[in-house]
């Protein structure tokens, strides 16, 4: 089975700031993906990021980058350039690779504030 | 853009009632999916479904719960006997055959139970 932690229940950060946030995730799998989900109040969860286990070359998407560091299996998450309306919770979650309809397992999230 | 979609967006039902929540998943999509958020608490899984049957299901996932996709458009998750403690954001996913790995969540449905 798999386990996913977030070590920092909550984090705040100036806007304009950079922040990261971190995970680490537990698997005896070696083809899997991992992901960034943030929940704003509305309680929708948004996909922020994704991760193929097998690519070397971490992702980013706008001001979204991560640090994906396979045989530490840590996953963290930089916010460049912080705004407001990224104040949520985050959450970090993986899925090992599958050809049906695959399970994702998520960890216990992270409040981020952004302070004005 | 498709998006997945949930009705109802608050249901509040009296304990020991049956309780449907729906789901209707993007168009061209084959898997199904059904997650169960407790306030304040992480994202738990709870089944997943494709051709018309469930291909896994968690610990939670117990006799009280069901699933359906009775027609081409919708996906459905029955509690027949709810509980205090099946109060909870449900959120419905969908993923393609092509990309499994790559699920669209809807925006959840706030099940509260009395």
């Amino acid at each position: 089975a798999q386990t996913v932690t977030q070590s920092q229940p909550e984090m705040s950060v100036q806007e304009a700031e950079t922040v990261t946030l971190s995970c680490t995730y537990d698997t005896s799998e070696n083809n899997y993906y991992l992901f960034w989900y943030k929940q704003p109040p509305s309680r929708q969860m948004i996909l922020v990021i994704r991760q193929e286990a097998y690519k070397q070359q971490n992702a980013t998407e706008n001001r979204f980058s991560v640090n994906f560091q396979k045989a530490a299996k840590s996953f963290s998450l930089k916010i460049s350039d912080s705004q407001l309306g990224d104040t949520a919770m985050y959450f970090c979650a993986f899925m090992a690779y599958n050809t049906n309809a695959g399970k994702s397992t998520f960890g216990d999230g992270t409040t981020l504030t952004v302070k004005p | 853009e498709p998006e997945v979609t949930q009705t109802p967006s608050h249901q509040v039902t009296q304990m020991g009632q049956e309780v449907i929540l729906r789901c209707v998943p993007i168009s061209n999509h084959l898997y199904f999916y059904w997650y169960r958020q407790i306030l304040g608490q992480k994202v738990e899984f709870l089944v997943s479904f494709y051709n018309n049957e469930i291909s896994e299901k968690s610990e939670i996932f117990d006799d009280q719960f069901s699933v359906e996709r009775p027609d081409g458009s919708n996906f459905t998750l029955k509690i027949r006997s709810t509980k205090l403690e099946d109060s909870a954001m449900y959120f419905c996913a969908s993923s393609d055959w092509g990309t499994p790995n790559e699920q669209f969540f809807g925006p959840g449905t706030r099940l509260t139970v009395l």
